[in-house]
């Protein structure tokens, strides 16, 4: 069965880069079409989109924060890697990890449980 | 500001029928992108409840049922239980940004 956790620091202080990683089972980041998003919701507020790695290992960035944000994979190991930079207090969010197609039109079938991230000195 | 546009909240009485809409623009669901919905109960992850506008993942009661038209699109709830109580997103893609995949701002959905 498919299964994605996240992993990572539950506290950064300000300025400093967050990585956090996904490590998935129950598919492989090879088969044609597959790809992992990020995804965060700020504690009370909505899901946002970050960042998408598909099987071919194109990216793709939320135009908001695409400067800040580098997504990468190693597909031998299962994992699917976000790193954030000059991270702020407003940057506090569970953030997770999803599978979906590459398609435009693709949902995101199955999440991860979510990693709460605080942004605090 | 959301990409899409939900209310707030919605209320309905057990057994009752509720819906919740998704506004979008011309760039998204106008552009005849598929529309999803997901609910996510109190302290867990969102979990895809409608996919492709109105086609249920194997599991989900067919008391639920998702509808488009136009650049909006619409999550119906017949025969309201009190474990439907939970805050719904829709999700769609949007061509104007590039990749990017689009949230609604969410519903509460309050069984009273």
């Amino acid at each position: 069965q498919v299964t994605l956790r996240e992993s990572g620091p539950a506290l950064v202080k300000p300025t400093q880069t967050l990585t956090l990683t996904c490590t998935f089972s129950g598919f492989s980041l090879s088969t044609s079409g597959m790809c992992v998003s990020w995804i965060r919701q700020p504690p009370g507020k909505a899901l946002e989109w970050l960042a998408l790695i598909d099987w071919e290992d194109d990216k793709f960035y939320s135009t908001s924060l695409k400067t800040r944000l580098t997504i990468s994979k190693d597909t031998s190991r299962n994992q699917v890697v976000l790193t954030m930079t000059y991270m702020d207090p407003m940057d506090t969010a569970t953030y997770y990890c999803a599978r979906s197609g590459i398609a435009a039109s693709n949902s995101f079938d199955y999440w991860g449980q979510g990693t709460l991230v605080t942004v605090s000195s | 500001q959301s990409v899409l546009t939900q209310p707030p909240s919605v209320s309905g009485a057990p057994g009752q029928r509720v819906t919740i809409s998704c506004t979008g623009s011309s760039s998204n669901i106008g552009a005849n992108y598929d529309v999803h919905w997901y609910q996510q109960l109190p302290g867990t992850a969102p979990k895809l409840l409608i996919y492709a506008n109105n086609n249920r993942p194997s599991g989900v009661p067919d008391r639920f049922s998702g509808s488009k038209s136009g650049t909006s699109a619409s999550l119906a709830i017949t025969g309201l239980q009190a474990e439907d109580e939970a805050d719904y997103y829709c999700q769609s893609y949007d061509s104007s940004l590039s990749g990017s995949r689009v949230f609604g701002g969410g519903t509460k959905l309050t069984v009273l």
